[in-house]
């Protein structure tokens, strides 16, 4: 079973430029999460969605982030623009969804490294 | 609030010494427990989980960790360490939403 994608692995930008990045879960997982994880610290969630329905965004900057599961399947997360302390690695996982708990595992992807200038 | 604390940020054991990585968690319900472990530019890959049961679960890699609900924690340990185990762990607990709430991780380093 393939693991969940996401790309690109790095990115460089300068400040007040934007930036994308795309996650594509494990085939039939209906819960997506988008997490940041600033170096020496442990992840933390950005949005989770729901199929195409955001469920929690409630940490997210909604400033200058936005993410969109369009079609259920795939996501991107954008920053726009990007400021110094957006520098982190952006993991995205997923997990079946559902009641049984074996819904509550989560499979992460190998994340993107954003370094902001 | 919902929290997780790994008291120690960085340990260091022998290659075949046995390991223990404290976790402390704060949750007013039945906790759902995880342990992470992320090796360096690699996402995250779980080691074992607790739901519910047996306190003592068994993971991966020869991981085991033991819920203690009078003390709150939730500790990872490994009888004996092998070099490829230096990496970063993270306990987390899970909310009612499906929230994952990290502690800040523990690096583990191994000496030869």
């Amino acid at each position: 079973e393939a693991g969940v994608a996401q790309s690109p692995r790095y990115k460089i930008i300068e400040k007040r430029q934007s930036v994308a990045f795309w996650c594509n879960p494990i085939s039939g997982h209906a819960t997506l999460y988008w997490y940041q994880q600033i170096l020496g610290q442990g992840p933390k969630l950005l949005i989770q969605f729901q199929n195409n329905g955001v469920v929690d965004d409630s940490q997210l900057p909604k400033d200058r982030f936005s993410a969109e599961r369009l079609k259920g399947v795939d996501s991107t997360l954008k920053i726009q623009p990007a400021k110094l302390e957006d520098s982190a690695v952006y993991l995205c996982a997923s997990s079946i969804g559902g009641l049984a708990a074996s819904s509550y595992e989560q499979y992460f992807g190998p994340g993107t490294r954003l370094t902001v200038t | 609030a919902q929290s997780v604390t790994q008291p120690d940020i960085h340990i260091t054991v022998s290659e075949g010494a046995s390991l223990e990585l404290r976790c402390n968690y704060s949750y007013g319900a039945t906790p759902y427990l995880f342990w992470y472990v992320q090796s360096p530019g690699q996402g995250l890959q779980l080691l074992l989980k607790y739901f519910s049961g047996d306190t003592l679960v068994q993971g991966i890699k020869g991981f085991e960790a033991e819920f203690k609900r009078s003390q709150s924690s939730f500790n990872l340990r490994k009888p004996s360490v092998h070099w490829s185990d230096a990496a970063e762990y993270f306990c987390a607990v899970r909310n009612q939403g499906g929230k994952l709430i990290f502690g800040q991780g523990t690096e583990l380093s191994v000496k030869p």
